[in-house]
């Protein structure tokens, strides 16, 4: 069964600051990677969606990156600011599995003013 | 452009009432999903459909019906609530197949209290 693993749990960072959240798979049979936030009370909003075949996906301040062979994928945040604090999840779509969806525990991210 | 909505987005119930959770998608979406978010739990997978008269079992389907009678609409009925059922519930969309891989759509959310 596909696992997704996200580590860390929670991230303290300075406004201003570059970061990395990761997150690990571990069956490389997937169709595609997305990342989302999760501000506390709210729904889940799509970030960046990596189809199987692709390498990395930007939007804004964001970067996804995608190595399946090694069943990593991470997002990179540039210069943080206090509005990024949120919930950061990762989830997975089998490949065979097409009606599965796998999601990771996520990554609580607080940026400091 | 509405997306997925859900409603309510608040309940609280008593123990051992029924209840139906709406969620209806305009997107034209094969496949849509409920989970359900608890502390520590992360989102866990309560029941699928794949498209209009197909519906699965997820992780979590005890205490859960669901039924698709249209492409739009993915109701989520508790048949008798328990206090284990207070969560936050989640409706998602995406499309099924093919090349159209726009990933997972989800709804706002219903926050569910049973007392």
């Amino acid at each position: 069964k596909q696992e997704v693993t996200q580590i860390p749990a929670a991230l303290s960072v300075p406004e201003g600051e570059n970061l990395v959240l990761n997150c690990s798979f571990t069956d490389s049979a997937i169709y595609n990677l997305q990342w989302f936030r999760q501000d506390p009370g709210k729904g889940l909003t799509s970030l960046l969606l990596i189809q199987s075949s692709q390498r990395e996906q930007t939007s804004g301040r964001l970067n996804a990156s995608l190595d399946k062979s090694s069943g990593r994928s991470t997002l990179y945040i540039a210069a943080s600011q206090p509005g990024d604090s949120a919930t950061y999840l990762c989830a997975v779509r089998g490949l065979y599995n097409f009606n599965k969806f796998y999601f990771g525990s996520g990554t609580k991210l607080n940026v400091k003013p | 452009n509405a997306g997925v909505t859900q409603t309510p987005k608040f309940q609280v119930l008593k123990t051992g009432q029924s209840m139906t959770l709406q969620c209806a998608q305009d997107m034209n979406h094969e496949y849509m999903s409920w989970y359900r978010q608890d502390p520590g739990m992360g989102l866990r997978l309560i029941h699928y459909s794949v498209g209009a008269g197909i519906t699965d079992q997820g992780e979590v389907p005890n205490g859960y019906n669901v039924s698709r009678s249209t492409t739009e609409d993915f109701p989520l009925r508790l048949l008798s609530a328990a206090p284990s059922q207070t969560s936050v519930y989640f409706c998602a969309s995406s499309y099924g197949t093919g090349d159209r891989s726009y990933g997972y759509t989800f709804g706002s959310g219903t926050r569910l209290t049973v007392v």
